[in-house]
């Protein structure tokens, strides 16, 4: 069925390392491709999104590549800052009649000074 | 940030008691959601609305309705709250349904407890 997979958490990082969390979706035809992330008592953001195969989303230093032969849609960041700490959310939405949005579990980020 | 209200905040209810809670748009956006969040689910969609008076089940809509009868609120109902439905209730806001190019906006979330 349709799903979203992401990397687990927690993940742990010092502030200034690399960012990775990978994001796997399983859709029929070209969904659009999503990274919200919720604060710590906040509701979602849009961080960025993508919605063709080899768009690149970007906000704030995040960045994801829309890769449809690998059907993946993973986020980075080149150096995290201790503000970074939340959790990521990967979803997508389909192109076709259906509204809703497919999320994936979450991965909690914790950068430390 | 998109005009999106909840209330109320938090609450705790008993269960068996009926539980209504409201979301409330500054945007005039026609597509309206109810999603939960609950650990290792991310969130999951209950109901959704394309219009006033015009709602639509989502994957989760078991023990719950929904009503809107203005553009700029929608109400989602637990009957009959069960301690199954203690979660975290987010509502979100669309300019657009599916056609892939929309985003959608969430509101602050409710946190609701069942005892």
């Amino acid at each position: 069925g349709n799903s979203v997979t992401q990397m687990e958490g927690p993940v742990t990082l010092s502030e200034e390392a690399f960012l990775t969390i990978n994001c796997t979706y399983t859709a029929t035809g070209y969904p659009s491709l999503f990274w919200y992330v919720q604060y710590p008592g906040e509701g979602l953001q849009l961080l960025l999104k993508a919605t063709k195969a080899d768009d690149k989303g970007s906000n704030k230093g995040f960045e994801a590549t829309y890769r449809k032969e690998t059907t993946s849609f993973h986020l980075e960041k080149g150096s995290v800052q201790v503000s970074d700490s939340a959790v990521y959310f990967c979803a997508w939405i389909s192109s076709g009649s259906a509204r809703q949005l497919t999320f994936g579990s979450g991965t909690q980020l914790t950068v430390l000074p | 940030d998109a005009g999106i209200t909840q209330s109320p905040r938090h609450k705790v209810t008993e269960t068996g008691t009926p539980v209504t809670l409201r979301c409330h748009q500054t945007e005039n956006h026609r597509y309206m959601y109810w999603y939960r969040q609950d650990p290792g689910h991310g969130l999951r969609l209950i109901h959704y609305s394309y219009g006033v008076k015009d709602t639509d089940k989502g994957e989760v809509s078991d023990g719950y309705s929904v009503s809107r009868s203005k553009t700029e609120d929608f109400l989602l109902t637990l009957e009959s709250a069960t301690s199954s439905q203690t979660s975290v209730y987010f509502c979100a806001i669309s300019s657009q349904g599916g056609g892939g190019q929309e985003t959608q906006y969430f509101g602050p979330g409710t946190r609701l407890l069942v005892l």
